[in-house]
């Protein structure tokens, strides 16, 4: 019973180049959500997506940011033209339900994306 | 939008002391969630509080719910070393017409052996 897969877990980018970061829901959890957290700083929220439907992109950079979450396949968080200050893990999130329904989050490991 | 603040921002302890973090918020709450992350790890879920005084435990962990419903607390017995991490509330808050859960910035607890 796998959890929730990202990968890569390590992701190391120069200035101008793409970062893709998947993540891949437990099972049977239909909502995935992704955050960024800085060090030694809190988990700041980013997106929540459904299969095939952003339901909230409130935290999401309006530039260079996007994520989509296809029929089929893995979510994919994609930032363009990163910059340094987009150093951080990224982690994604996924839940049977949308919270206050019994069920807290199940995290991944998360991805550190270094950019250099 | 909805906020929680978590204090204290980091916390020494001795081993076998006791540890205690709270998060308070300025609305009333519909739940609360807690989640512990160790250093270089990824955010587990504890626990969820629904109920006005709810009070849980978990073995060492006590987690209460207020009465009022707008502030909470985890409390450990007795540290040890593997309690070491930095432990966050959670509330569910309702933005642009979704449901998410916006996190505190967390207190991160040292374990003294």
């Amino acid at each position: 019973n796998a959890g929730v897969m990202q990968n890569p877990r390590h992701l190391v980018r120069r200035r101008g180049q793409e970062a893709r970061l998947r993540c891949s829901p437990m099972k049977g959890h239909s909502h995935v959500y992704w955050y960024r957290q800085l060090p030694e700083e809190g988990l700041k929220f980013m997106v929540y997506l459904q299969k095939e439907n952003i339901i909230d992109e409130s935290g999401m950079p309006k530039e260079r940011f996007s994520a989509e979450f296809p029929k089929e396949g893995p979510s994919i968080l994609r930032i363009q033209q990163v910059v340094r200050g987009d150093s951080a893990a990224y982690f994604c999130a996924s839940s049977p339900t949308t919270p206050g329904g019994g069920y807290g989050y199940t995290f991944g490991s998360g991805t550190r994306l270094t950019v250099v | 939008g909805q906020q929680v603040m978590q204090i204290p921002q980091y916390q020494h302890v001795q081993e076998g002391e006791d540890f205690t973090t709270y998060c308070n918020s300025s609305t009333t709450l519909s739940n609360i969630q807690w989640y512990k992350q160790r250093p270089g790890g990824h955010p587990v879920f504890l626990i969820q509080l629904v109920k006005s005084g709810e009070v849980k435990k978990q073995k060492r962990l006590t987690f209460q719910f207020g009465e009022a419903k707008k502030n909470s607390s985890l409390h450990i017995t007795a540290t040890q070393t593997t309690d070491v991490g930095t432990y966050f509330c959670a509330v569910a808050y309702s933005g642009a017409g979704s449901y998410q859960l916006t996190f505190g910035k967390g207190t991160k607890l040292s374990v003294i052996p």
